[in-house]
């Protein structure tokens, strides 16, 4: 079945510095990757998404790569801060015309130290 | 700015009983979901609805789960038969579009005792 995975599970970097989290997806039919940020005691929250049919996408201090060949995606927060500190999700889905199936990796804990 | 609501925060209920969780989806989005997330484990996806049908739903949502849109805002997930492996939180998340991001609940914490 289709199937996400991610790394590192944990992740603790010095303030300022860069954080990379990677993700590899199994359904080469998926086309939508989009990432979650989680803070304790909160759902889920949309940080930054982008679709197949681009490589890159960048908001500010976060940027999305895919890399579709490979089914493999990666976070790039840069200028880390400590309120970045959090679970992070990724997912892939297939949209379809009846709704979206996200399918998560495990999460990685990210802690910036100040 | 518009957001999922998800009630309660916190369940407790006893092995075999009946629970509903609630959800109030933001109100222009067509596309609902219910999500949940062991302790420790991935969040996983339970089921869609869309156009007032579940759209698709996982083996995990077994004939003891069932969903409900009953007056147009609340979207509402029910167990029938609660067991100890129930126990998770449960997130609910909507999106207006085909192909668009889905903005989810703060969850509920279900706890089967």
């Amino acid at each position: 079945g289709e199937n996400v995975e991610q790394h590192p599970s944990t992740l603790s970097v010095q303030e300022g510095d860069s954080a990379v989290i990677k993700c590899t997806y199994s359904d080469s039919a998926s086309n939508y990757f989009p990432w979650y940020k989680q803070e304790l005691g909160k759902g889920p929250q949309l940080i930054i998404d982008i679709r197949s049919n681009v490589g890159e996408k960048k908001d500010q201090r976060i940027a999305v790569t895919l890399n579709k060949t490979a089914k493999h995606f990666s976070l790039h927060i840069t200028e880390t801060q400590p309120e970045d500190s959090a679970v992070y999700f990724c997912a892939a889905s297939r949209y379809m015309e009846y709704g979206n199936k996200l399918v998560f990796g495990a999460g990685t804990i990210l802690r910036v130290k100040s | 700015e518009p957001e999922v609501t998800q009630t309660p925060s916190h369940q407790v209920t006893q092995m075999g009983q009946e629970v509903i969780l609630r959800c109030v989806p933001i109100s222009n989005h067509l596309y609902f979901y219910w999500y949940r997330q062991i302790l420790g484990q991935k969040v996983e996806f339970l089921v869609s609805f869309y156009n007032n049908e579940i759209s698709e739903k996982s083996e995990i949502f077994d004939d003891q789960f069932s969903v409900e849109r009953p007056d147009g805002s609340n979207f509402t997930l029910k167990i029938r038969s609660t067991k100890l492996e129930d126990s998770a939180m449960y997130f609910c998340a909507s999106g207006q579009d085909m192909g668009t991001e889905a903005f989810f609940g703060q969850g509920t914490r279900l706890t089967v005792v």
